[in-house]
């Protein structure tokens, strides 16, 4: 079967750094995407990556090794607003998203 | 408009009644999706539609039919509700068109099925 797997939920405190990892297994790779979603509203698009590396966007960075089905969000400097779920997806053999249930960020002053 | 809208907002409603869910984005994108989203989840695919007039079943497809007329439409029906279909529902749309093919994602309905 397909897998997405991302922590629950994680802590950190205003202006620090935090790491949110997501590994995978499903039919195939064509990509990884990281979503934000705040509570109550949509997911918005965040990061893609496809080859191995970082990509850096900002306060945000994402990280993806394809051999370790392995992926992390880094976000820096964070701030209030920050809080909500990150969502990771793999884009499968088929081109269709396969999504993990989300990590909620909390963020405490 | 600008992006994708959803309506309605939030809708409760009766076991066994049709119910119709709207979806209408203006970016002209040739892709859209149909999600659910359930506490404790993952966003789960219910049908998609690659192009106008075609349409194909997702992860959880049963109880759930959809059309694609034109471009910018793509309703969700529900021909007779059950409770285990409260949820709320994204439509979302992408291009097609690139490697990326990012998705973006309408505000949501918040269905409740009593």
């Amino acid at each position: 079967g397909q897998n997405i797997d991302q922590p629950t939920e994680m802590t950190a405190t205003e202006g620090a750094i935090v790491q949110i990892n997501c590994t995978y297994q499903t039919s195939g790779f064509n990509g990884l995407f990281w979503y934000q979603q705040h509570a109550g509203e949509a997911p918005t698009f965040l990061s893609y990556n496809v080859l191995d590396g970082l990509e850096e966007k900002g306060r945000f960075s994402s990280f993806l090794s394809r051999s370790k089905g392995y992926s992390y969000l880094l976000l820096k400097e964070l701030q209030m607003k920050d809080s909500a779920s990150y969502l990771c997806a793999v884009k499968d053999s088929n081109y269709q998203l396969i999504w993990g249930a989300g990590t909620k960020l909390i963020i405490k002053p | 408009i600008a992006g994708i809208t959803q309506a309605p907002t939030s809708q409760i409603l009766a076991a066994g009644r049709r119910m119709t869910l709207r979806c209408t984005q203006d970016m002209r994108h040739n892709a859209m999706y149909w999600y659910r989203q359930d506490l404790g989840l993952g966003l789960r695919l219910i049908h998609y539609s690659n192009t106008a007039g075609t349409t194909g079943k997702g992860e959880v497809p049963d109880g759930y039919s959809v059309s694609r007329a034109n471009t910018d439409d793509f309703p969700l029906t529900l021909a007779s509700a059950v409770p285990s279909q409260t949820s709320v529902y994204f439509c979302a749309s992408s291009s097609r068109s690139g490697d990326a093919d990012t998705q973006y994602f309408g505000p949501g309905t918040r269905l409740t099925v009593l």
